[in-house]
């Protein structure tokens, strides 16, 4: 079943402007990770923060998480055409562990 | 390139057949997870295994098995297909601080 949903399904910006996505979850967590994946090809892992952490940057990605709403959002600052993929939020219930519940994910279009 | 092999990248078998995934995981990691990706279910954990032995299991059809080998590879085997087995098939491995996704094998069953 799935735990996440992430808001919008769809989003559509131009090349430089910045792109949030975000995801609510149902129930506990260790820690939430997000995920891109290209046009059906393999998932790569973006982020991963945990249930004590507010905040996590990594390079133009920044994500936020607020567990008494179980919620995350993922901000992508000024974007690329080559961010341009399908991006989901995956929920761990367990350090250590990949069994992971997915959202269904947004999709992210980049105009150049 | 996540370290994690898929074979075959595309399959198309017909309804009730038998097919095998294949995953290596990448060097060293002992676990590896199966996940199914399809357009009504989205993406679904399957199972996973650890060092040869099975660690937790999903969604997991009774039609469908799978196993690890002592060399650490995987293999999921789904059998008596039918057409909503059509799908993204995933295996992942990791050595703890994150997991690193194959490529994927899709599968159409007609």
């Amino acid at each position: 079943s799935q735990q996440g949903e992430e808001d919008p399904q769809a989003l559509s910006i131009q090349e430089g402007e910045n792109a949030t996505m975000n995801c609510s979850y149902k129930t506990s967590i260790n820690n939430l990770q997000w995920y891109r994946q290209n046009s059906g090809r393999g998932l790569v892992h973006l982020i991963l923060i945990r249930s004590n952490e507010r905040e996590k940057h990594s390079g133009r990605l920044r994500v936020t998480l607020d567990t008494s709403k179980k919620s995350s959002s993922l901000l992508i600052t000024a974007s690329r055409a080559a961010d341009t993929a399908s991006y989901f939020c995956a929920t761990a219930p367990w350090a250590g562990s990949y069994q992971l519940t997915f959202g269904k994910g947004t999709k992210l279009s980049v105009i150049p | 390139d996540s370290g994690v092999t898929q074979t075959p990248k595309h399959l198309i078998t017909a309804t009730g057949q038998r097919v095998t995934l294949r995953c290596s995981p990448r060097s060293g990691d002992l676990s590896v997870y199966w996940y199914q990706q399809s357009l009504d279910q989205g993406l679904q954990f399957l199972i996973q295994y650890y060092n040869g032995e099975e660690r937790a299991k999903g969604n997991i059809l009774e039609r469908f098995s799978a196993q690890q080998f002592p060399d650490l590879h995987s293999e999921l085997n789904l059998s008596s297909l039918e057409l909503g087995d059509s799908a993204l098939y995933f295996c992942a491995s990791s050595p703890g601080a994150e997991a690193f996704f194959g490529q994927g094998t899709r599968l159409t069953v007609v």
